[in-house]
């Protein structure tokens, strides 16, 4: 079946710019997480969702960054007034909760941002 | 924030020969992960450990969780070259979705 989708794959902007990021996670997938990669480092945890509980935002750096999931699906993460230091790969994963233990987490292949 | 000590950075090593890679912490982990992310893909799970001392493989791959909790390690035996990219670890701290990363080990093979 298809995996978790991301759009647009690349995406160049210009500093003080707004971008969107949208994720499609796989069907039937109730929790949906946004993480970000800067180059040499790890995943950076920014927010998480679970069917319709209050998303866990603990991990946005800023109130530039917000995001959505409309219908328990499809999620947008957006930056508003884009900075230089927003550049990175930004990876959504969703998963099914399990019965115990982390659930499992299936990433999709990341936007890269380029913020000039 | 947790911190997760990964190392080496980046190995460069011949087809065939076995590799071994670690993460340290000054937290205690209830949960290790490990990941491998290919070029312009997302990270795929490769091996979960739940428990301390718990030693678990996956085909040439193997994975331990330390005793104190706060180490894990990965071995590639016999590695390929398909084996390229990088490996992460993660752990959490007894939530089912937050994780902590490691910055990653970059592995080249050399056919």
């Amino acid at each position: 079946g298809a995996g978790v989708s991301q759009s647009p794959s690349n995406k160049v902007t210009e500093k003080g710019k707004d971008v969107e990021l949208r994720c499609d996670p796989i069907s039937g997938h109730t929790a949906l997480y946004w993480y970000r990669q800067s180059l040499g480092q790890g995943l950076e945890f920014l927010i998480y969702f679970q069917g319709n509980s209050a998303p866990d935002k603990s991990g946005l750096p800023s109130d530039r960054f917000s995001a959505e999931r409309t219908g328990g699906s499809v999620s947008t993460l957006t930056i508003q007034r884009t900075q230089q230091e927003d550049s990175a790969v930004y990876l959504c994963a969703s998963s099914s909760p399990g019965t115990s233990g982390v659930d499992t987490q299936y990433f999709g292949p990341g936007t890269r941002l380029t913020v000039l | 924030g947790q911190q997760l000590n990964q190392s080496p950075q980046s190995m460069f090593i011949q087809e065939g020969e076995d590799v071994s890679m670690n993460c340290t912490s000054s937290s205690i982990f209830n949960t290790w992960l490990w990941y491998k992310q290919d070029p312009g893909e997302g990270p795929v799970l490769l091996i979960a450990l739940y428990k301390a001392g718990e030693l678990t493989s996956n085909g040439r791959l193997t994975a331990q969780f330390g005793i104190t909790r706060k180490d894990s390690f990965l071995n590639i035996s016999a590695s390929i070259p398909s084996d390229v990219g990088i490996y992460f670890c993660a752990g959490s701290r007894g939530s089912n979705y937050k994780l902590t990363f490691g910055k990653g080990t970059l592995l080249t093979v050399n056919p």
